[in-house]
């Protein structure tokens, strides 16, 4: 079966560029998670989607971070004026309603500012 | 104090022996635990799941939980090469949406 989805793989842009991430989730499954994993460091949490909830956008480091879910399905990750410290592997899962459920990751996106 | 720690290894074990990596958490009422798998250059796999205090066996993997001392572990059976990888525990903490993370134990098996 078809796990959760990611694109691209890798994206290399310059600094100050936007950028967009894409997550497709396993198919059923409610809850979407976004998170990112810098060189050497744990999984930092960023956002969650569950239904047709308002997200809980606190983990989101700052204004130039936003996240939305369209149809309850696929979800973009957007990053506007890329700085050098963006620099990470994005990380979305996915879960079968919500909290406490089983997450599954995707294979990431590993952004590269320049 | 960090919501979740783990010991960062390296842990290295040769092959057939047992394999434990512990995880220790901050908040007494965190109800879900999880243990992934990372190899170099991929992304986590989950492996087990555990709510209830005690032991849940799939296979080779066995997750213990014990809430009072607010410790879960994981035990390898049988370890082998292919084990070989980084280690996650991750927790979900009452009134949080998201798991929290260990920063992962690096587990060698020896041939």
């Amino acid at each position: 079966g078809a796990g959760v989805s990611q694109s691209p793989s890798n994206k290399v842009t310059e600094k100050g560029k936007d950028v967009e991430l894409r997550c497709d989730p396993i198919s059923g499954h409610t809850a979407l998670y976004w998170y990112r994993q810098s060189l050497g460091q744990g999984l930092e949490f960023l956002i969650y989607f569950q239904g047709n909830s308002a997200p809980d956008k606190s983990g989101l480091p700052s204004d130039r971070f936003s996240a939305e879910r369209t149809g309850g399905s696929v979800s973009t990750l957007t990053i506007q004026r890329t700085q050098q410290e963006d620099s990470a592997v994005y990380l979305c899962a996915s879960s079968f309603r919500g909290v406490g459920q089983p997450q599954h990751f995707g294979d990431g996106t590993r952004l590269s500012i320049l | 104090q960090k919501e979740v720690e783990q010991n960062s290894g390296p842990l290295s074990v040769p092959e057939g022996a047992i394999a434990s990596l512990n995880c220790t958490y901050s908040d007494r009422g965190s109800q879900s635990f999880f243990w992934y798998r990372q190899y170099s250059g991929k992304s986590p796999e989950l492996i087990m799941f555990i709510y209830s205090n005690g032991d849940k066996e799939d296979g080779r993997f066995t997750a213990q939980l014990n809430k009072a001392s607010q410790y879960v572990s994981l035990l390898i059976r049988d370890s082998q090469p292919s084990d070989s990888a980084t280690y996650l525990c991750a927790v979900n903490r009452a009134g949080a949406n998201n798991l929290f993370f260990g920063t992962g134990t690096r587990l060698t098996v020896i041939p």
